[in-house]
């Protein structure tokens, strides 16, 4: 069984098209966050929430909107897609907020702009 | 800003040596360390971690070593085993901010 799962693994798509990278993990966890891993390898926040609720939101395009329908859930829709947005996308949740909290990751989502 | 650093991008080790991954920080106020380990194609999964209240903290063959004068922090992994060869990303956190390290990309040589 999957604990963190992110759907699709791959996604090639054009300049300018809107996509959505969808999140689920079954451990019960209460918070889940959003992590974009650059060509230079560093993984970078970019939203946290618990129990539905944002509380990280970095320094990040508003083309990216996260939503949460519940807090096994949570999915990642981009607007626009721009060639800067090609990276590897990683889903991760933790058992509550806080720095102190192992993360579990998904298995990314390396997404490519032609 | 990179308030987490990994200097050095690779090491090679042999089996059965000890591997030690060292990582720098820059802000003081980061008050927990976390080590995880990435295989190709898959997520990062967790490995150990230390609180800023400690010097060391040990699980297994993993040791994990805080030096908050110095804002340096190391993993030692000993013995060293084939299977260990992975990217191993360095993490600091002050409250809900985490920030991670480029990684180092270990190679454990039979």
């Amino acid at each position: 069984d999957t604990a963190v799962s992110q759907t699709p693994k791959y996604l090639v798509t054009q300049m300018g098209n809107d996509k959505s990278i969808k999140c689920e993990q079954n451990l019960g966890h209460d918070t889940m966050y959003w992590y974009k891993q650059d060509s230079k390898k560093f993984l970078k926040i970019m939203f946290s929430y618990n129990n539905k609720e944002l509380i990280i939101n970095e320094t990040v395009p508003n083309r990216f909107s996260p939503k949460s329908p519940d807090k096994a859930h949570l999915n990642l829709h981009i607007n626009s897609l721009e060639l800067g947005d090609s990276a590897v996308y990683f889903c991760a949740s933790s058992q509550m907020a806080g720095g102190n909290q192992p993360q579990h990751f998904g298995d990314g989502t390396r997404l490519s702009i032609l | 800003d990179q308030q987490v650093k990994q200097n050095s991008p690779s090491l090679s080790v042999q089996e059965g040596r000890i591997s030690i991954l060292n990582c720098d920080y820059t802000n003081s106020m980061f008050d927990y360390f976390l080590w995880y380990k990435k295989y190709p194609a898959e997520g990062p999964t967790f490995l150990i971690s230390i609180s800023s209240i400690k010097d060391k903290n040990e699980d297994g063959r993993f040791t994990v070593f805080l030096n908050k004068s110095a804002k340096h922090l190391s993993l030692h992994i000993v013995p060293s085993q084939p299977g260990d060869s992975a990217v191993y990303f360095c993490a600091a956190s002050e409250e809900n901010d985490m920030r991670f390290g480029a990684g180092t990309r270990l190679t454990v040589k039979p």
